[in-house]
């Protein structure tokens, strides 16, 4: 039972460059969740998904976009890299109105 | 919207002593309240959920709770240990989607 997967664990990216951060859960949880937390700014959401197949945007969507590819997995895209997403992003997962489980985060640097 | 401030900011205490983190929320409509642990470089660990309809939740030192009404959560964490050090962040789920707002979170250090 891993819990709640990320990959990578860091990267860094050319500006403009795209990628994708990978997140996986293997507790069965309907609701993922992707954050971004920089220092003095705390944790801000970025997109989540209450079950398989819908996704919402969350507080910072901008520059992002996000697939349910299945219940395990949600991952979040960058189109073109900018230096201010240049953070730290955590995947979580949860039953609803339950814990809600993080994974070990992405640190992401944009030059 | 949900506001959720967590005071102080930094504490740093020695060894031993007994200590209160606080967390206060705007809007009392909360269907829980979560507790974490994030060590530097670190993802968060759960420490503690408390659902609306609970008044404190405990697990070995730790002991939260919840007030509502006053729109307060405390974490009390007894006989403090440098293995303790760690920031500590409050979540409170309010609203139709169950979506957590976070804390800023108070960056602990226990010396010895």
């Amino acid at each position: 039972n891993a819990g709640v997967t990320q990959t990578p664990k860091f990267q860094v990216l050319k500006t403009g460059q795209s990628m994708t951060l990978q997140c996986a859960q293997d507790m069965n949880h309907n609701s993922m969740y992707w954050y971004r937390q920089d220092p003095g700014m705390g944790l801000r959401l970025i997109y989540y998904s209450a079950s398989e197949g819908t996704t919402d945007k969350g507080e910072v969507p901008n520059g992002y976009n996000v697939s349910r590819l299945n219940k395990r997995e949600f991952s979040l895209r960058l189109e073109s890299a900018a230096p201010s997403q240049t953070s730290v992003y955590f995947c979580a997962s949860a039953v609803p109105s339950y814990e809600q489980y993080f994974g070990p985060g992405t640190r992401l640097t944009v030059t | 919207k949900q506001e959720v401030t967590q005071i102080p900011a930094a504490l740093s205490v020695p060894e031993g002593e007994n200590l209160v983190l606080n967390c206060s929320f705007t809007d009392s409509a909360i269907y829980n309240l979560q507790w974490f642990r994030q060590d530097p470089g670190k993802g968060l660990t759960s420490l503690l959920l408390i659902q609306s309809s609970q008044r404190e939740q405990t697990s070995g030192r730790l002991n939260a709770s919840l007030d509502k009404s006053s729109g307060r959560s405390t974490l009390y964490i007894a006989a403090s240990q440098p293995g303790d050090s760690a920031t500590y962040l409050c979540a409170v789920s309010s609203g139709g989607s169950y979506i957590p707002t976070f804390g800023r979170g108070t960056s602990l250090i226990v010396h010895p």
